[in-house]
């Protein structure tokens, strides 16, 4: 059954460093999601992404966050000066467009970022 | 105010017997979705109700939904040690693609 992949499990950084997420989504999927996971709480909704731009994001997907999809597989979120605060486990989603089809979003592993 | 609120935060019972969680939520939705979460891992979907379905079956899960009332609920019957996790409902508004708006999860512990 496909799914969604992401790399790296882990990432350690140093407090202002720049960190590159990235995700595979499922392959005939055209909605792609980046929410975020702090410690203990809820999975907050960071943007989405159709057709090549940016459809919605959130308070928390400031001017430190974007996100890329460089080639037909590949769905990124960067993070251009990682701040403490930012220590959480990202979670990529996709969707599919078929109008037929549910509207399941089907989520990655994560990323555990830690932020020192 | 937050949209997905579940209860019990969490809850423990033995093997073998039914789980309930309920999920409350304040807008209007499109479909409401659960998944369930193992401790540090990443997010299972288990199941997804439209707005103008009210029940739906999946395995061992049940899922209601009352728009009236703004609750759905998710029935995990003939519970397993396997099923302990955190569990967390996920509503959304309208549009295809539009984003999740997650609960905050009970954590459902399953007693061998």
């Amino acid at each position: 059954e496909p799914e969604v992949t992401q790399t790296p499990s882990h990432q350690v950084t140093q407090m202002g460093q720049e960190v590159i997420l990235r995700c595979v989504p499922i392959s005939n999927h055209l909605y792609f999601y980046w929410y975020r996971q702090i410690l203990g709480q809820k999975v907050e909704f960071l943007v989405s992404f159709y057709n090549n731009e940016i459809s919605e994001k959130s308070e928390i997907f400031d001017d430190q966050f974007s996100v890329e999809r460089p080639d037909g597989s590949n769905f990124t979120l960067k993070i251009r000066s990682t701040k403490l605060e930012d220590s959480a486990m990202y979670f990529c989603a996709s969707s599919s467009y078929d109008r037929s089809t549910t509207d399941t979003q089907y989520f990655g592993p994560g990323t555990r970022l830690t932020v020192l | 105010s937050q949209q997905g609120e579940e209860d019990p935060q969490a809850l423990s019972i033995q093997e073998g017997e039914n789980a309930t969680m309920n999920c409350s939520y304040k807008t209007s939705i499109n479909n409401l979705q659960w998944y369930r979460q193992n401790s540090g891992r990443g997010l299972v979907h288990l199941i997804l109700i439209r707005s103008n379905e009210r029940e739906k079956h999946s395995g061992r899960l049940r899922v209601t939904l009352d728009t009236s009332k703004k609750s759905s609920s998710l029935l995990i019957t003939a519970s397993r040690a396997a099923d302990t996790a955190s569990y967390f409902c996920a509503t959304d508004a309208q549009l295809k693609g539009e984003k999740l708006t997650f609960g905050t999860g009970t954590r459902l512990t399953i007693i061998p």
